[in-house]
């Protein structure tokens, strides 16, 4: 079974540039998270998809940030204008329906 | 709202040493609690999902037991190796549908 692929790994842009990152669940999970992970801290929520609707986004920039999951498979984040302090690594997950969450090797972007 | 700490913060220990990873949370009101790995540069892998009606959990040499009374989990894990070395991070979710909270990790050196 494949799992959850995450693409760039690797961004470098500079401020006020816009970027974009690409989440493919695992086949079936009908949820899917983003994640932001700061160096040396555990992972904080920016959005939770339930199907193709937002069931969480309370934590998430939205006058920079955005996401979307139109056909309720694969999803984008994208980041508008970009800030320093959004360098992180963005982490995509899913869920099964036990609950049990699996995790994308994760998008690291360096904002210069 | 759920907070989520990690004590300690850091462990290092010899190579064949069982240890304990401890992971407190604030509301013992959760639906389930995971425990994952992740690698420097590398997402979270999960190792161990207990749902709120369980006790414990085992994999291997894994083993993770829940007191949802007292608001603890730890994470034993016996006959440590260098492979173990990774930072070990849990996360609670109070009810199905919502999402997981994090706690910071503890970062694991296991010394040849």
């Amino acid at each position: 079974e494949a799992g959850v692929a995450q693409s760039p790994r690797y961004k470098i842009i500079e401020k006020r540039q816009s970027v974009a990152f690409w989440c493919n669940p695992i086949s079936g999970h009908a949820t899917l998270y983003w994640y932001q992970q700061i160096l040396g801290q555990g992972p904080k929520l920016l959005i939770q998809f339930q199907n193709n609707g937002v069931v969480d986004d309370s934590q998430l920039p939205k006058d920079r940030f955005s996401a979307e999951r139109l056909k309720g498979v694969d999803s984008t984040l994208k980041i508008q204008p970009a800030k320093l302090e959004d360098s992180a690594v963005y982490l995509c997950a899913s869920s099964s329906l036990t609950g049990e969450l699996f995790f994308g090797e994760g998008s690291r972007l360096t904002v210069l | 709202k759920q907070e989520v700490t990690q004590i300690p913060a850091a462990l290092s220990v010899p190579e064949g040493e069982n240890l304990v990873l401890n992971c407190s949370f604030t509301d013992s009101a959760i639906y389930n609690l995971q425990w994952f790995r992740q690698d420097p540069g590398k997402g979270l892998t999960s190792l161990l999902l207990i749902q709120s009606s369980q006790r414990e959990q085992t994999s291997g040499r894994l083993n993770a037991s829940l007191d949802k009374s007292s608001g603890r989990s730890t994470l034993y894990i016996a006959a440590s190796q260098p492979g173990d070395s990774a930072t070990y991070l849990c996360a609670v979710k109070a009810n199905y549908g919502q999402n997981f909270v994090f706690g910071p990790g503890t970062r694991l050196s296991v010394l040849p």
